[in-house]
């Protein structure tokens, strides 16, 4: 596609249960980024991909989150027992090749655990 | 770990001015450096990218610099206009990219 889409823009939850968000990527950009921003904070790194596999998993919270890229293309976050501290923004990002080239940034998700 | 600084967290300036937003980092091992504007609400919206090899970019009324040595990088903004208010992030690569946590910049007509 043009550009990094992610769905849903937004997304209110309640405190305990499961939400997934997606990202589609930029069509060829084989890395593809999440990260999550706080009010006030710039973004927070979470996860990279680099195809299909994890590359660094290690901005990941705790083991309530988990992402996956299956095809490496689309990707979804997972997060289980939702905590209204994990009301954020999630950004994802993708970059034709890891480190090498500018990120696109999609214009995210707002998580909201109420 | 790398850390990314921003200074200043916020920034006022009336119209016209020309100003200087500071970018610092830790691990110099960098590929490139990435200046973002994010406008309140919105995602983020690439201005420069600087890669490793490179001093400085230019864009229009922006220029960005990049000293890898010293791990900084600056981004100035020549004749400031209202429409340039926003917060202005700094994004180091390594493998990841890791963000300052941007300068707030507010522009006075």
């Amino acid at each position: 596609g043009a550009g990094v889409s992610q769905t849903p823009s937004n997304k209110v939850t309640e405190k305990g249960k499961y939400v997934e968000l997606r990202c589609d990527p930029i069509s060829g950009h084989t890395a593809l980024y999440w990260y999550r921003q706080s009010l006030g904070q710039g973004p927070e790194f979470l996860i990279y991909f680099q195809g299909t596999g994890a590359a660094d998993d290690s901005g990941l919270p705790n083991d309530r989150f988990f992402a996956v890229r299956p095809e490496g293309s689309v990707s979804t976050l997972k997060i289980q027992r939702t905590e209204r501290g994990d009301s954020a923004v999630y950004l994802c990002a993708s970059s034709l090749l890891a480190g090498t080239n500018g990120y696109t940034f999609g214009s995210g998700t707002r998580l909201t655990v109420v | 770990k790398q850390e990314v600084t921003q200074i200043p967290a916020a920034l006022s300036v009336p119209e016209g001015e020309n100003l200087v937003l500071n970018c610092s980092f830790t691990d110099s091992a960098i590929y490139n450096l990435q200046w973002f504007r994010q406008d309140p609400g919105k995602g983020l919206t690439s201005l420069l990218l600087i890669q490793s090899s490179q001093r400085e970019q230019t864009s229009g009324r922006l220029n960005a610099s990049l000293d890898k040595s010293s791990g900084r990088s600056t981004l100035y903004i020549a004749a400031s206009q209202p429409g340039d208010s926003a917060t202005y992030l700094c994004a180091v690569h390594n493998n990841d990219m890791r963000f300052g946590a941007g300068t707030r910049l507010t522009v006075k007509p």
